[in-house]
């Protein structure tokens, strides 16, 4: 079993829908979960970083973490076809070794 | 600003070849990391660095050395390429505990023949 797993996709959404896109983990030492977007043939981007439970929001973006069900979403609230990208779940079990393990990421098609 | 830079952006090798994938950042990070990125398989980590002349074993090292003699360089060299190493490589880096998430190179794409 992956220690983070993602569902590939594709999701296809019309312009304007609310996209929900989730992870989840089976290592409970992880403690920062983040979210990357990466368009075709470009490297990863940084969307969101949260720490420890919660939520988070940044725009039209909200990132939630469910610790106790290991259970991570990224929301995107009116999506654009510029949200069309792969989102890539990501997280870390200690902020001292930098060590970061990715979800497969997600396939995301917003339709005009 | 150039962030994180990985050069070659593309390169084809020959079953057997050696070569080294630059990077270098100029945000004075100490963190960076390698990682492969093949179709249906999400960002593999291959080796990491939390300081110069430290390094350490991601989930697939095997065929793959790095050094890290300087805070800016990170380079990845691999020591005899097979078709197996055929992807895209990413170099990241990342400040320090207290800060957030890797910055990415642009990567740079491999094919072993």
């Amino acid at each position: 079993q992956k220690e983070v797993e993602q569902d590939p996709g594709p999701l296809s959404v019309p312009e304007g829908a609310i996209v929900s896109l989730n992870c989840t983990y089976s290592n409970s030492a992880f403690q920062y979960f983040m979210w990357y977007r990466q368009y075709s043939r470009k490297g990863p981007e940084l969307l969101m970083y949260t720490y420890s439970s919660g939520n988070k929001e940044d725009g039209r973006f909200t990132a939630q973490v469910d610790k106790s069900s290991k259970y991570i979403s990224l929301f995107i609230r009116d999506s654009q076809p510029s949200d069309s990208a792969t989102y890539l779940c990501a997280m870390g079990a200690s902020s001292n070794t930098g060590k970061l393990i990715f979800g497969q990421g997600t396939t995301l098609q917003v339709k005009p | 600003n150039a962030g994180v830079t990985q050069t070659p952006k593309f390169q084809v090798l020959k079953t057997g070849q050696s070569m080294t994938l630059q990077c270098a950042q100029d945000m004075n990070h100490e963190y960076m990391s390698w990682y492969r990125q093949d179709p249906g398989m999400g960002l593999r980590l291959i080796h990491y660095s939390v300081g110069a002349g430290i390094t350490d074993q991601g989930e697939v090292p095997n065929g793959y050395n790095v050094s890290r003699s300087t805070t800016e360089d990170f380079p990845l060299r691999l020591l005899s390429a097979a078709p197996s190493q055929t992807s895209v490589y990413f170099c990241a880096s990342r400040q320090d505990r207290a800060t957030g998430g890797y910055t990415f190179g642009s990567g740079t794409r491999l094919t072993v023949v």
